[in-house]
């Protein structure tokens, strides 16, 4: 299994602000996820951090609202930029080791709690 | 559009009380379905991942079974210690994207 940690933990940022969050793993990986998971639902797939190149977004999802970098393979950003109080919410960032089509298991990181006032 | 439910919302039972959680999919093409764990404050955890109906995977008191529009978790005399959100997640064949959908998650209460 992966150990994953985020930072920061949480925080609490204004309105019209950008938050950067950092992903790091403590052995190389294939793949690296990016999630949100709002107040009480389940969890959507903001997009695949690519290790050199850009990232793929899924549906609904920008380059320009949320922009990922992945220097390498253990690590990556997500930033979430010009908040509003919509985008109060937990991002999680998972990994999985494989890079087959179908992936057995992703490993999550702990979170990053944000909250937009 | 691919979809993910889960019933019941909660779920509540005694120790050693044996019950069945279900997952409803509605997806074009399905390349996987998990199960996961997901404590209060957490990440969610990897429990299993099934690929095709008629498939079954245990782990210590969990089960789960696929069909071809369903899955169960079963869980066999449960502890206290298995209380936990259970999420069931699909991935579907798309040409681009991932395509992880996550259901909303049953929320199970073991009481000792």
């Amino acid at each position: 299994s992966a150990v994953i940690s985020q930072k920061p933990s949480r925080d609490i940022c204004q309105r019209g602000t950008s938050l950067t969050i950092q992903c790091q793993v403590d052995s190389q990986v294939t793949m690296m996820f990016w999630y949100r998971q709002q107040p009480g639902q389940s969890l959507t797939l903001i997009a695949t951090a690519n290790q050199g190149s850009e990232a793929t977004y899924e549906s609904g999802f920008v380059i320009d609202k949320f922009p990922i970098s992945r220097p390498n393979l253990t690590f990556s950003t997500l930033t979430v930029s010009n908040m509003s109080p919509e985008d109060s919410s937990i991002y999680l960032c998972s990994v999985a080791p494989s890079s087959e089509l179908s992936y057995n298991e992703q490993f999550f990181g702990p979170g990053t709690r944000l909250t937009v006032l | 559009e691919d979809q993910v439910t889960q019933s019941p919302e909660a779920l509540r039972l005694q120790e050693g009380e044996s019950s069945s959680l279900n997952c409803s999919y509605t997806v074009s093409g399905l390349r996987g379905l998990f199960w996961y764990r997901q404590d209060p404050g957490k990440g969610p955890e990897f429990l299993f991942t099934l690929y095709s109906a008629g498939e079954e995977k245990e782990k210590e008191r969990l089960k789960a079974t696929l069909t071809k529009k369903e899955s169960f978790l079963h869980i066999t005399a449960p502890k206290p210690e298995d209380s936990a959100t259970y999420l069931c997640a699909v991935q579907a064949r798309r040409n681009y994207g991932q395509n992880f959908v996550f259901g909303p998650g049953t929320r199970l209460s073991v009481l000792p």
